[in-house]
């Protein structure tokens, strides 16, 4: 089962803008982290953020964490073409769990 | 250093079959997961190692499935009596210690295609 849900499914923009992503889970955690996938293939960690962080800011992204709403968002400044992928974000379950929970992640597509 | 490596790349196999997936972490990283992505969804866990032992296996879907790791570093992911809905993309991650706050960094995944 799957506890993180992206928002939007999709997302399409013209390079230079900014584009936001939200994720939402369901059980108390440790951290969220957000990563990005080209291609269905390998995952690349952008970014971690603690749950008593509240934002966290990393080159041109931004992350924000709210665990009373249980929800994340994710920033990214000054798209470019490059930024086109798959992000999505994971959190552990808390209590020591190990592994990390997907959602079905945001499709961003940024247009020259 | 070099990352997590995966082999092979693609693997396409008849229905019944039997198949290996093989894992190398980064050098040094005690804690190994194995995760599985179909097709527009996010990556689910399968089972997590830290080192040689199986510290949870919760994800396997059934007994078909099974992985191990018998010297700490490389990791086998072994499907028995292969089906059509096996096929994704089967992704490996590995981490430093393996707490809560370690990175998990991956693979590139093998691409599993049951005919």
């Amino acid at each position: 089962s799957q506890q993180g849900e992206e928002d939007p499914q999709a997302l399409s923009i013209q390079e230079g803008e900014n584009a936001t992503m939200n994720c939402s889970y369901k059980t108390s955690i440790n951290n969220l982290q957000w990563y990005r996938q080209n291609s269905g293939r390998g995952l690349v960690h952008l970014i971690l953020i603690r749950s008593n962080e509240r934002e966290k800011h990393s080159g041109r992204l931004r992350v924000t964490l709210d665990t009373s709403k249980k929800s994340s968002s994710l920033l990214i400044t000054a798209s470019r073409a490059a930024d086109t992928a798959s992000y999505f974000c994971a959190t552990d379950e808390g209590q020591g769990a190990q592994k990390l929970v997907f959602g079905q992640g945001t499709r961003l597509t940024i247009n020259p | 250093g070099a990352g997590v490596s995966q082999t092979p790349s693609n693997k396409v196999t008849e229905k019944g079959k039997y198949v290996e997936l093989r894992c190398d972490p980064i050098s040094g990283h005690t804690a190994l997961y194995w995760y599985r992505q179909s097709l527009g969804q996010g990556p689910e866990f399968l089972i997590y190692f830290q080192g040689t032992g199986a510290a949870d296996d919760s994800g396997l879907p059934n007994d078909r499935f099974f992985a191990v790791r018998p010297e700490g570093s490389v990791s086998t992911l072994k499907i028995q009596r292969t089906e059509r809905g096996d096929s994704a993309v089967y992704l490996c991650a590995s981490s430093n210690l393996g707490g809560v706050l370690d990175t998990q960094y991956f693979g590139p995944g093998t691409r599993l295609t049951v005919l």
